[in-house]
């Protein structure tokens, strides 16, 4: 089946404790991005990855960190959390760019203690 | 810079009613506009995708169209269900191909 997948899907952690949320696709997607949803803000772009060692800021990328050495693969890294990256995270990717569709991950719930 | 706007932001329907929602971008060169689905405190399901070139897309129940020239997309749902319930987001991308989501439409469809 084709799907983004998360990992984790729930996490609860303590500021400053590191921690990397895993994203996987498996169908060969270059572009990969994170986003992150908030009450009244909406979702907006962390980064994301037009292929393999090409990444690029988004819309807030401070705290936040990622590397794409494989294709399938995009992990999000937060080196040092706070309270204020509590927040609903996804994962998306897509075929090329521009004019194709966008598929999401079911999502990461992270709470900053 | 694309915006995207939807309305209404909620809207509650009887089941069977026929409705529409509406979304509204400022940037007329996209590339495409995409509808998802979202049920509350989980992911984005991608329901239909429209091309630039495309005026209309269809899926079961679902008719999504798009008018460039007025800057508007319209989701169409037919025969509304309480299973439709959920909010409904329209995002279109801009230049580095991010998408720029609309604040959504949340939809209750009652028995």
């Amino acid at each position: 089946e084709a799907q983004v997948t998360q990992n984790p899907r729930y996490l609860i952690t303590v500021t400053g404790k590191k921690l990397t949320v895993t994203c996987s696709q498996n169908m060969n997607h270059e572009y990969m991005s994170w986003y992150r949803q908030d009450p009244g803000l909406g979702l907006r772009q962390i980064y994301y990855s037009m292929n393999v060692e090409v990444t690029d800021k988004g819309d807030v990328p401070e705290g936040y960190k990622v590397s794409r050495k494989e294709k399938r693969n995009f992990p999000l890294i937060l080196e040092s959390p706070s309270p204020n990256q509590t927040s609903l995270y996804f994962c998306a990717s897509s075929f090329g760019a521009g004019g194709n569709e966008q598929f999401f991950g079911p999502g990461t719930r992270l709470t900053v203690l | 810079k694309q915006e995207v706007t939807q309305i209404p932001a909620a809207l509650s329907v009887p089941e069977g009613e026929n409705l529409v929602l509406n979304c509204s971008f400022t940037d007329s060169a996209i590339y495409n506009l995409q509808w998802f689905r979202q049920d509350p405190g989980k992911g984005l399901t991608s329901l239909l995708l429209i091309q630039s070139s495309q005026r209309e897309q269809t899926s079961g129940r679902l008719n999504a169209s798009l008018d460039k020239s007025s800057g508007r997309s319209t989701l169409y749902i037919a025969a509304s269900q309480p299973g439709d319930s959920a909010t409904y987001l329209c995002a279109a991308p801009d230049s580095s191909y991010k998408l720029i989501f609309g604040s959504g439409t949340r939809l209750l469809v009652r028995p």
